[in-house]
């Protein structure tokens, strides 16, 4: 079974509203989330590094105001796509590094349209 | 770029055929990791090479390393048309903790 759970996997959204996914990890502790995107046909570029208890860290051309990150517990995280565009549609993955053995678990992960 | 290369791009042959995607990368790895996605899926984790390994088998996947020329290949034999899918591979930087996927290939596989 998925051991990190990803939450909505698909979510449609109006365009300038905000949209909340959520990653689980469901029965180890993680210090550390990672969240990608994909475009359809494309790679998974990494958006940012989620540390439990402290502040995101954003790859670069990533707009850490558009892409809220919380991750309040280490089996937590939370990606917030606020006033949402069309252009924002994409496919969001979630990973987790387990704390120990740094193993790196991949979620599900979430549709986002926006219309 | 935050990816390295994946080459072919796409790949089409025939059920029973071998498949070869090759991966290059930038920096210093510690390990690197081939993954599957089937189309509008999550990835399936498919084979870990840590960077003091040379070659690795699964089933019939084999997975080359070669950190002296940063590239990685991904050998998949006796492919049958379940194998069609898009392959990664996927780098863990030495000295940090991101986790860098190359560009992938989409696989294509003829019954």
């Amino acid at each position: 079974g998925a051991v990190v759970s990803q939450h909505p996997s698909r979510v449609i959204c109006k365009s300038g509203t905000s949209v909340k996914i959520e990653c689980r990890s469901l029965d180890f502790q993680a210090t550390t989330m990672f969240w990608y995107r994909q475009f359809p046909k494309q790679s998974l570029m990494l958006m940012a590094t989620s540390n439990e208890g402290s502040k995101a860290t954003y790859e670069q051309g990533v707009e850490k105001d558009k892409f809220l990150i919380n991750h309040a517990s280490l089996t937590l995280s939370t990606l917030t796509v606020t006033s949402a565009h069309p252009e924002d549609s994409s496919f969001y993955i979630c990973s987790a590094r387990r704390q120990t053995g740094n193993t790196i678990y991949f979620g599900e992960g979430s549709w986002l349209t926006v219309v | 770029s935050q990816q390295g290369e994946e080459d072919p791009q796409a790949l089409s042959i025939q059920e029973g055929e071998n498949a070869t995607m090759n991966c290059s990368y930038k920096t210093s790895i510690n390990n690197l990791q081939w993954y599957r996605q089937n189309s509008g899926r999550g990835l399936v984790h498919l084979i870990l090479i840590r960077s003091n390994e040379r070659e690795k088998h699964s089933g019939r996947l084999r997975v080359t390393l070669d950190t002296s020329k940063k590239s990685s290949s991904l050998l998949i034999t006796a492919s049958r048309a379940a194998d069609t899918a898009s392959y990664f591979c996927a780098t863990d930087q030495a000295g940090g903790f991101k986790t860098i996927f190359g560009a992938g290939t989409r696989l294509f596989v003829k019954a």
